[in-house]
């Protein structure tokens, strides 16, 4: 089984959608991650969990809403969002918080706001 | 304040040419780790290696070889004979223990048939 999955594999919504983005880590991993990567920008920390709790919030606009219910899933909650916002947005996960763990990724969500 | 430097943004080559990608990094710490990883078109970043600061080691792994050099604050990686299948986005990334991971832009590679 893959490591870090993701679901769906592509989004198109409008801008008074709401959405949900899933992932899920099969690798029994206590913190999760959720990054945005935009064309030709660094990937981008969105929110870490370490233990279901959020341990860091990158100052992401209040559109985007994570939820940790437990280790091995993470649930990035979409509304009223922007076109600016189109995006593929990275699962990760790692054993702990500490830097030095290696972070496994899921295949990503492309999505697309129209 | 920690900084990756992917300077080349795209690099194409021929098959069974070998390719160097280069990564630059900015630290004041003495203790930080430097990561590779590969992006194939179906989005996924695949780990390749992680490296401590007290490690200046290179290492080799089949036809991938990473150079670490402190001195001049680089972690270059080299595919030996390219193939197709190397084509991807590849990304360094660096970390300081407890701080988040900070990415490069990536560099793009392209294996020419």
């Amino acid at each position: 089984e893959t490591g870090v999955t993701q679901t769906p594999r592509h989004l198109v919504m409008g801008m008074t959608n709401k959405k949900s983005l899933k992932c899920e880590q099969h690798l029994g991993h206590n913190a999760m991650y959720w990054y945005k990567q935009s064309a030709k920008k660094p990937l981008e920390l969105m929110f870490v969990y370490n233990f279901k709790e959020q341990t860091e919030n990158n100052s992401v606009p209040s559109r985007f809403s994570p939820e940790c219910p437990n280790s091995s899933h993470l649930f990035l909650h979409l509304h009223t969002l922007q076109p600016e916002d189109s995006a593929l947005y990275l699962c990760a996960s790692s054993q702990g918080q500490q830097g030095q763990e290696t972070q496994y990724f899921g295949p990503g969500t492309r999505l697309l706001v129209l | 304040a920690q900084k990756v430097t992917q300077a080349q943004t795209e690099i194409s080559v021929v098959e069974k040419e070998d390719v160097t990608l280069d990564c630059v990094y900015e630290t004041r710490d003495t203790t930080y780790y430097l990561f590779w990883y590969k992006q194939p078109p179906s989005g996924e970043l695949v780990f390749l290696i992680r490296r401590n600061s007290f490690d200046e080691q290179n290492e080799i792994s089949g036809r991938y070889s990473w150079n670490f050099q402190k001195s001049t604050s680089s972690f270059n990686f080299t595919i030996t004979a390219s193939q197709v299948v190397d084509s991807a986005v590849y990304f360094c990334a660096l970390t300081r223990g407890y701080q988040k991971v900070t990415f490069g832009t990536g560099t793009k590679l392209q294996v020419i048939p």
